[in-house]
């Protein structure tokens, strides 16, 4: 089956620090994978995506690079700010059997940037 | 303006005692879902709606229901709530299935005494 490995948090940070969050994943058939970002008190929000290998997703300053040699898409933000504090999801659905419709989560890595 | 809406914030409910969790959207979006997230853990896919055919997922516990009168409503009901449903209810939707881009609400965080 499916499943999502990200790093574990929390993760906290200095204002302008660079950021990395690892992901790794498991899937069957071709998967696309997601950033999903929760700030505090909202719903989550798709952040950024990457359909097949090699893609790179972008978004407010973030980036992740699917990598289909080590199935990873891991986050990376060169300077984080302060409002960049939130819980950040890895994601991803496959094609298989038509239920490209199914999110798969990772358990969310909680960041804390301070001033 | 919130597109997809989550009522109450906060659910507290006695043990056994029935639940209902609503959701609402005024994206017009075909398929509505319900993820159960627990402290710490990744949210977990219960089941979902597309349009009005219901779709279980295989490990979901019979005492979770879940209903959709029309298409911008969608309720979760617990019928025998345990200590082990405490956790955050959280509905999305997508304009189709096989669409990659959820909208999520911001959760009902439900409490059992």
């Amino acid at each position: 089956g499916n499943s999502v490995t990200q790093m574990e948090g929390p993760v906290t940070l200095s204002e302008e620090a660079f950021l990395t969050i690892n992901c790794t994943y498991t899937a069957t058939g071709y998967p696309s994978l997601f950033w999903y970002v929760q700030y505090p008190g909202e719903g989550l929000q798709l952040l950024l995506k990457a359909t097949k290998a090699d893609d790179k997703g972008s978004n407010k300053g973030f980036e992740a690079t699917y990598r289909k040699e080590t199935t990873s898409f891991h986050l990376e933000k060169g300077s984080v700010q302060v409002s960049d504090s939130a819980v950040y999801f890895c994601a991803l659905t496959t094609n298989s059997g038509g239920s490209n419709y199914k999110l798969t989560f990772g358990k969310g890595t909680l960041l804390t940037v301070n001033p | 303006d919130a597109m997809v809406i989550q009522n109450p914030r906060y659910q507290v409910t006695q043990f056994g005692k029935p639940v209902t969790l609503s959701c609402s959207q005024t994206l017009n979006h075909n398929v509505m879902y319900w993820y159960q997230q627990k402290s710490s853990q990744a949210p977990k896919l219960l089941f979902h709606y597309y349009d009005k055919d219901f779709n279980n997922e295989a490990d979901t516990p019979d005492n979770f229901q879940s209903r959709r009168p029309n298409t911008s409503f969608c309720f979760l009901d617990i019928r025998s709530p345990g200590l082990g449903d405490a956790a955050m209810y959280l509905c999305a939707t997508s304009l189709d299935r096989g669409y990659e881009k959820l909208f999520f609400g911001s959760g009902t965080q439900l409490s059992v005494l």
